[in-house]
Formats: structure tokens, sequence, C-alpha cells
């Protein structure tokens, strides 16, 4: 099937403005990450979301920053107030849970790159 | 709290030239490990991955064999080529929750 989609791929803003990026999961995946990757570096952890669970938000950098997912589907990234720091490629990744070794393995999308101008 | 540690790049290497990348790690429990790979302009895609001690992932001619008494996770290829290079990130996973990710290491293969 289809894999980790993200939207859009690019997106161009002025510092100040309030942006939102969006996650479709594999349908199916019960856990949804968002990580932030800044030019040439390693992954940020943001937000986990694990079902009907409370999310861990423990990776948020600011109160500026919040994301929500409804059950298993769709999960939106939302930065408001955005500022030239927050550029970078916004990642999302989703994994099955269940039994077994399978189900350690997260899928990535092909990520966001947002600019603040 | 847990942590991944790689070697520090831009790594460069001729065609055909033996890799490796370093990767240790610190965790509490019994992680599974993992490398990841994202080519220029591509998202990460899962490399190969290991969930018990002794175990050896493998995948496009990459290795990785999961070392508890060392806590690493090396990766190895034989003979590169210039369609690997690529950042190659090291990861390791607690009960398939958390995910924790080294720094990345970037390869370039010269023709």
């Amino acid at each position: 099937g289809a894999g980790v989609s993200q939207s859009p791929s690019n997106k161009v803003t002025e510092k100040g403005k309030d942006v939102e990026l969006r996650c479709d999961p594999i349908s199916g995946h019960t856990a949804l990450y968002w990580y932030r990757q800044r030019l040439g570096q390693g992954l940020e952890f943001l937000i986990y979301f694990q079902g009907n669970s409370a999310p861990d938000k423990s990776g948020l950098p600011s109160d500026r920053f919040s994301a929500e997912r409804t059950g298993e589907s769709v999960s939106t990234l939302t930065i408001q107030r955005t500022q030239q720091e927050d550029s970078a490629v916004y990642l999302c990744a989703s994994r099955p849970t269940g039994t077994g070794s399978w189900t350690d393995t997260q899928y990535f999308g092909p990520g966001t790159r947002l600019t603040v101008l | 709290g847990d942590s991944v540690t790689q070697m520090e790049g831009p790594v460069t290497l001729s065609e055909e030239a033996f890799l490796t990348i370093n990767c240790t790690y610190t965790a509490t429990g019994y992680p599974s490990l993992f490398w990841y790979v994202q080519y220029p302009g591509e998202g990460l895609q899962l490399l190969l991955k290991a969930t018990k001690a002794d175990d050896k992932g493998s995948n496009k001619g990459f290795e990785a064999t999961y070392r508890k008494e060392t806590t690493s996770f090396h990766l190895e290829k034989g003979s590169v080529q210039v369609s690997d290079s690529a950042v190659y990130f090291c990861a390791l996973s607690n009960y398939g929750q958390n995910f924790v990710f080294g720094p990345g290491t970037r390869l370039s293969v010269l023709p």
C-alpha cells in the first residue's frame, strides 16, 4: 500500500505567521512520530502518538509547537508565530504495533521543508 | 537517558573501498538497533536492523552486528559504490516506543 505522505512538500512563510503541516500515516499504523531535522544535522524528536493514549510531547521545543492526531489517522503539526530558527525539514514517521519484531520499525515520510523568512 | 553516538563525518571514499561507520549506544534494557539511510533529496529509509545480541542485519551489501558486550552496531560494506553516497543514521528503540537517532554520518563515494 501507500507509504507515509506529508504535505506540503515545501512551505515558505514569513516570520510571525502560523503554519500547519500534515502527515498521513500508513493505514493501520497506530504509532506516529514527528521529528525536526535542521540543515546538516540529525533528527530531533518532537512528539509521539500511540493509539488513544496521551501523546508524548517531551520533545516539543516551545509552546508555539503543538500537534494533534484523530484516532489512528492524519496528524497535523502546528507552529504558531514562526521564527527563523524554525526553518528545517519536518519528518513524520509511523509504526505498526502488535507483537513481533516487525513492529519496531519506523516508516518515514518525505518530509516538509519549512523556510521562515 | 538513552543515546547513540556515531563517528563524525563526512567520510569520503573511492569506489570499491571498504566502509566502516562506527556506532555505539547507551540504553537501559535491551534495545533494537537500526541503520537508516537518507539519500540526497529523499526521506529516511530503513537499511537494516537487529533485535538481539549477535544478530547480524544485512541489506544491499551492508552489514551490522549487534554487539552487546561493546554496545556497538558498526555498519560495514566491503565495496562501496557511488550510489551509496548518502547520510547514514544509527538508531535504537526500546520496546518499540521511543526512538533515539545518532547525528548521522555523511558518506561521499568518488568514482
